[in-house]
């Protein structure tokens, strides 16, 4: 299995500003995702995380707005810039492809809570 | 495209009354995974279960059950005899199979359960 850790939990943010979240994997992952859940909303894909190269970003979703880093096999990030009031959110890192032996699931970290005022 | 369709927005019933939440899907591959997530109040991500399209068994854990059916495109869950610590909103999920099993997830819009005493 995989156990994700996301930073921060939760923040209240001021528009404008940007936030970076920190998605940690305590194992080596192949594959790591970005997800959006809007208040009331369901999930959205906003982009797979790809090491040493850019991210594949769905429609909707561009690398200005949500710049993406994956360092290496066990952590990234996702920056949320220029926030605005409509990017109040819980983002959500999830996981796959576990080394050395992947059991084909996927794992979802507890996500974070942004209120952008 | 893939699409998942959970057409019943929102469930109230009496504890120990048995709910089903529906799930209709929608893809062109004849590979892939259907999921089923909680999420309780709190925000998390609960994983409830994996099916691969290749196994159409019903499966039963506890009071928790799932009726899947190719021919009708549908994944459907149910909760016998419900209580109350069941009240959440819960995802039918779809993913691409990829070489490193499921990967990223199609969501349904959720069904908000919510178990009266």
């Amino acid at each position: 299995s995989a156990v994700i850790s996301q930073k921060p939990s939760r923040d209240i943010c001021q528009r404008g500003t940007s936030l970076t979240i920190q998605c940690q994997v305590d194992s080596q992952v192949t594959m790591m995702f970005w997800y959006r859940q809007q208040p009331g909303q369901s999930l959205t894909l906003i982009a797979t995380a790809n090491q040493g190269s850019e991210a594949t970003y769905e429609s909707g979703f561009v690398i200005d707005k949500f710049p993406i880093s994956r360092p290496n096999l066990t952590f990234s990030t996702l920056t949320v810039s220029n926030m605005s009031p409509e990017d109040s959110s819980i983002y959500l890192c999830s996981v796959a492809g576990t080394i050395p032996v992947n059991t084909g699931e996927l794992f979802f970290g507890e996500g974070s809570r942004l209120t952008v005022l | 495209a893939q699409k998942v369709t959970q057409a019943q927005t929102e469930i109230s019933v009496v504890e120990k009354e048995d709910v089903t939440l529906d799930c209709v899907y929608e893809t062109r591959d004849t590979t892939y995974y259907l999921f089923w997530y909680k999420q309780p109040p709190s925000g998390e991500l609960v994983f409830l279960i994996r099916r691969n399209s290749f196994d159409e068994q019903n499966e039963i854990s506890g009071r928790y059950s799932w009726n899947f059916q190719k021919s009708t495109s549908s994944f459907n869950f149910t909760i016998t005899a419900s209580q109350v610590v069941d009240s959440a909103v819960y995802f039918c999920a779809l993913s691409e199979p990829g070489i490193q099993g499921a990967q990223k997830l199609v969501f349904g819009q959720g069904t908000r359960l919510t178990i009266n005493p």
